[in-house]
């Protein structure tokens, strides 16, 4: 019954060693978040994509990147992780249409640098 | 860009009182206002929201008001229970490349004492 699921729920990785989080979601939304929330503050977006158009937010490192290959899967790439950026990753779905819509959020992915 | 504040920080409430969370917004184009319960762990659950056309709105124990003029909304619930012990967010919600960007609150931790 999981809407929005997220793989793996906890990632371990290295300073530097490219990290992979993903993303599924049975809801058949047209778009898709990326949101990182650090220990005790609030869930800050990252980028989404409507369909495959891909949206940036102004402040994202560029470290994170981000692949969307079907309407059904997500993936956050982060390509030299720091010790900053262990943080609960989440992913959430909308409808778009140009209209605002109720984001559904995954149980999130926790990663830890070391 | 948009900026929420959110009040109190932390609440705590006997079981069967009512819990009040304000918070306030900066942009007057936002128009779309949920508010998520976040258990420890988990992802953020959206509990209610509101629309810039919509006053007010109830959902059985839970209520929230908006004041587009003074940009303020309200979350209420009301007869609390153990199990409404989480943090909660508001956010406020602009359209942007096709989703909906949003903007949360810095969270409410409520606890619902016995």
């Amino acid at each position: 019954d999981a809407m929005v699921i997220q793989n793996p729920r906890y990632q371990v990785t290295q300073f530097g060693k490219p990290v992979t989080l993903s993303c599924s979601q049975t809801l058949n939304h047209n778009v898709m978040y990326w949101y990182q929330q650090k220990s005790s503050q609030a869930p800050k977006l990252l980028f989404h994509y409507y369909d495959k158009d891909f949206n940036n937010e102004a402040d994202t490192p560029d470290n994170f990147q981000s692949r969307r290959p079907n309407t059904s899967f997500c993936f956050l790439d982060i390509r030299s992780p720091g010790l900053g950026d262990a943080a609960m990753y989440l992913c959430a779905t909308s409808r778009g249409e140009g209209l605002l819509y109720e984001q559904y959020f995954g149980p999130g992915t926790r990663l830890t640098v070391t | 860009g948009e900026n929420v504040e959110q009040h109190p920080s932390t609440l705590s409430v006997q079981e069967g009182d009512s819990a009040v969370i304000k918070c306030t917004y900066s942009d007057s184009a936002s128009n779309y206002f949920p508010w998520y319960k976040q258990e420890l762990g988990k992802g953020p659950q959206l509990i209610i929201d509101i629309r810039s056309n919509v006053g007010e709105k109830k959902d059985q124990r839970i209520a929230v008001t908006l004041n587009k003029t003074a940009k303020h909304f309200s979350l209420h619930i009301t007869e609390t229970q153990p199990e409404d012990s989480a943090v909660y967010f508001c956010a406020a919600s602009i359209l942007t490349g096709g989703g909906n960007k949003l903007t949360f609150g810095t969270g409410t931790q409520l606890k619902v004492e016995l």
